[in-house]
């Protein structure tokens, strides 16, 4: 089972900054948090991913709370290309385990 | 670079026949994975492979699944027979290499296309 809980669905305005949330309460010391994204029709795709400190990249931004038990993923200037399902995965050594995952539609 | 590639991208089987999928990972990657992704839901691993070895089956329903990776590279997932609920996105992912996180560049998986699966 996956041991992130986030919300089924979210819009986003074109150009705005998409914040999606995702909770890990149970995360162990040595659990990485990951995000993979979804868009219709194609294989998962990694965004990012990161331990205690807040992690960016050419994608997204990863930001984690000081306790570790929750994260948001900001996509800083959401475009329609970014209508996927997100997934957050909380792992260290172990398989990816994916949940439902949020979906989150860009509207023009 | 060259993706993952997956084939057939669409099959579609009567129940109890066979089928078989094909997937040709990312050059260099030594860890190959197959997922199952059932419709509303997230992908599910089915089997992972380190170069021809596997690493992990304990999710793969071993009565009528099987998977190979012979020559560690290539991989093919066969199902017979077919069920109704077998009816999914069949998924082949590859990475550099397989376990911790601690070098992303090493873990990141990359996914193909999947190859969707319909069993009427």
């Amino acid at each position: 089972d996956a041991k992130t809980t986030q919300p089924t669905s979210m819009d986003c305005a074109e150009g705005r900054a998409a914040n999606l949330p995702c909770n890990h309460s149970t995360i162990s010391g040595n659990e990485y948090v990951y995000w993979y994204r979804q868009i219709h029709s194609q294989g998962p795709q990694y965004i990012i991913h990161g331990l205690k400190n807040n992690e960016t990249n050419e994608m997204a931004s990863l930001i984690i709370t000081e306790d570790r038990k929750s994260s948001t993923l900001i996509l800083p200037h959401a475009t329609l290309r970014d209508t996927a399902v997100y997934y957050c995965i909380v792992r260290e050594d172990t398989p990816l385990v994916f949940g439902k995952g949020t979906r989150l539609s860009v509207i023009a | 670079e060259a993706g993952v590639a997956q084939s057939p991208r669409y099959k579609i089987i009567e129940k109890r026949q066979s089928v078989a999928f094909w997937c040709n990972p990312i050059s260099g990657h030594a860890t190959l994975y197959w997922y199952q992704q059932i419709l509303g839901q997230g992908p599910k691993l089915l089997i992972q492979f380190q170069n021809n070895g596997v690493v992990d089956d304990s999710q793969l329903p071993k009565d009528r699944f099987s998977a190979e990776r012979l020559k560690g590279v290539d991989s093919t997932l066969k199902i017979q027979p077919a069920k109704l609920e077998d009816s999914a996105v069949y998924l082949c992912a590859s990475s550099l290499a397989g376990g911790g996180p601690y070098q992303s560049s090493y873990n990141e998986q990359f996914f193909g296309p999947g190859t969707r699966l319909t069993v009427l």
